[in-house]
């Protein structure tokens, strides 16, 4: 069974990048039937979809975040990457990676999350 | 952006209780609406795709209905484990938009 897990930083400076990797197991992320996605949690608030990547590289961000977000994917090594610049304390949250399949559209499995904290 | 608007943001029930969650979108999303369960310290788990469609292994005590703008989520008979947050996420669109959540407590 698919598995997945998100791994980097704990704690970025403000105006820094913010950088996850989140590790695929159990299957392949070069299967054609599945999206990537990361959402992300601020403590005590809900959920924002952040964007997308399929393992061909297309991807597609929420408007909210595209100037500053990149999401990329390393298919050798059954990954794919968050990188979120310009961080402020509005981006400390808990960031998931999430398994999307589409038509019907959901989101299974997710990763456990980690939270990063953008702090001085 | 579609938003969503869940009611009511929080309700206190008891074990045994039938629970109605009540989801709204600003525009008519068909019913490519969905709906998760989140506990404290968890992941969000997928309960129903497509408005009405119950993922493998949840519970049949869970349905989902709607279409259009109005959705609802219920709970049949409230278990203990139960007791989470909830989101409804519509897809009929990019941006993916979550409703702010439904937090169902013990009474």
């Amino acid at each position: 069974q698919v598995q997945l897990q998100e791994s980097g930083p704990g704690l970025v400076k403000p105006s820094q990048t913010l950088s996850l990797t989140c590790t695929v197991s159990g299957g392949s992320i070069s299967s054609g039937d599945y999206y990537w996605s990361w959402i992300r949690q601020p403590p005590g608030k809900g959920l924002e979809w952040i964007g997308y990547i399929y393992y061909s590289g297309s991807t597609y961000y929420n408007p909210s975040l595209k100037s500053r977000v990149t999401i990329s994917v390393d298919t050798s090594k059954n990954q794919f990457s968050l990188k979120l610049s310009s961080v402020t304390a509005a981006d400390t949250a808990v960031y998931y990676c999430a398994r999307m399949v589409e038509a019907p559209l959901r989101f299974d499995p997710w990763g456990q999350g980690t939270l990063v904290t953008v702090s001085s | 952006a579609i938003q969503m608007t869940q009611s009511p943001s929080s309700l206190s029930a008891s074990v045994g209780d039938r629970v109605t969650i009540t989801c709204r979108a600003s525009q008519g999303i068909r019913n490519d609406l969905g709906w998760y369960q989140q506990k404290p310290g968890k992941a969000p788990k997928l309960l129903i795709y497509a408005a009405s469609s119950l993922q493998s292994g949840v519970p049949s005590r869970f349905s989902g209905s709607g279409s259009g703008t109005d959705f609802t989520l219920t709970i049949s008979s409230l278990q203990p484990e139960d007791f989470a947050t909830y989101y409804c996420l519509q897809d009929y669109n990019y941006p993916l938009t979550f409703g702010q959540g439904t937090k169902v407590e013990i009474k």
